[in-house]
């Protein structure tokens, strides 16, 4: 069973930096693509940033390329999100995500908040 | 990279059929067979329930189906049931290994 587990999210001061980690299990991590999400209060879904297996590949949204970098560790079956130059409208649920056979995401954590304000 | 546009809501008795829409460009939902549904209750996680346009992942396989024209998808639910009341997104894949998400729509069972 896909286990994702995250953590690392909490309070940040606009301008400030997080860096939120996804602990994965039950499955073989470095066979998978995986990615972040994230809701907003009274928001929608927003895709975030994508990593393919090895981390040869990534993409990132708009909203967030250039300041935030997706990585992951294959060894410690973890994906990592570092979250700099943040603001407001960076609060939210962040989720991360198991890739499925195809371009879709069949296992999702509980997620981790990340709030910013001053 | 501009959201896929959802209906912000829509409503239905038990028993009865909803559609949920979802519209994208060429660029997305026109380009790749690749749109995804996910259904998401209040303070969950959410869950796949169609991919590959219309891939049946999880839930009942004889009420969730999905379609696509063009550079619209859409969601079908029939037999509405109580627990059918959630908040459904579309996904697409968008090139240059990027996604977008549509809006969301949150289905009332009345």
């Amino acid at each position: 069973e896909v286990q994702l587990v995250e953590s690392g999210g909490g309070a940040a001061r606009p301008g400030g930096s997080l860096r939120l980690s996804c602990a994965a299990s039950g499955f073989t991590f470095d066979n998978y693509g995986m990615a972040w999400a994230r809701k907003a209060p009274g928001k929608g879904l927003e895709w975030v940033s994508g990593i393919n297996w090895n981390g040869g590949r990534t993409g990132y949204a708009d909203s967030v390329k250039g300041r935030f970098i997706i990585s992951r560790d294959n060894a410690k079956n973890s994906l990592y999100l570092q979250m700099n130059t943040l603001g407001a409208d960076d609060t939210a649920m962040y989720y991360c995500a198991r890739e499925g056979s195809s371009y879709h995401y069949i296992g999702w954590g509980q997620g981790t908040l990340v709030t910013v304000s001053s | 990279q501009s959201a896929l546009t959802q209906p912000r809501s829509v409503s239905g008795s038990p028993g009865q059929s909803v559609t949920i829409s979802c519209t994208g460009t060429s660029s997305d939902v026109g380009a790749y067979n690749y749109v995804s549904w996910y259904q998401q209750h209040p303070d969950k996680a959410p869950k796949l329930i169609i991919y590959d346009v219309n891939k049946w992942y999880s839930g009942d396989p004889a009420r969730f189906s999905g379609s696509k024209s063009g550079n619209t998808a859409s969601l079908a639910i029939s037999g509405l049931q109580a627990e059918d009341e959630a908040d459904y997104y579309c996904c697409s894949y968008a090139g240059s290994y990027t996604w977008v998400f549509g809006g969301g729509t949150k289905l009332t069972v009345l």
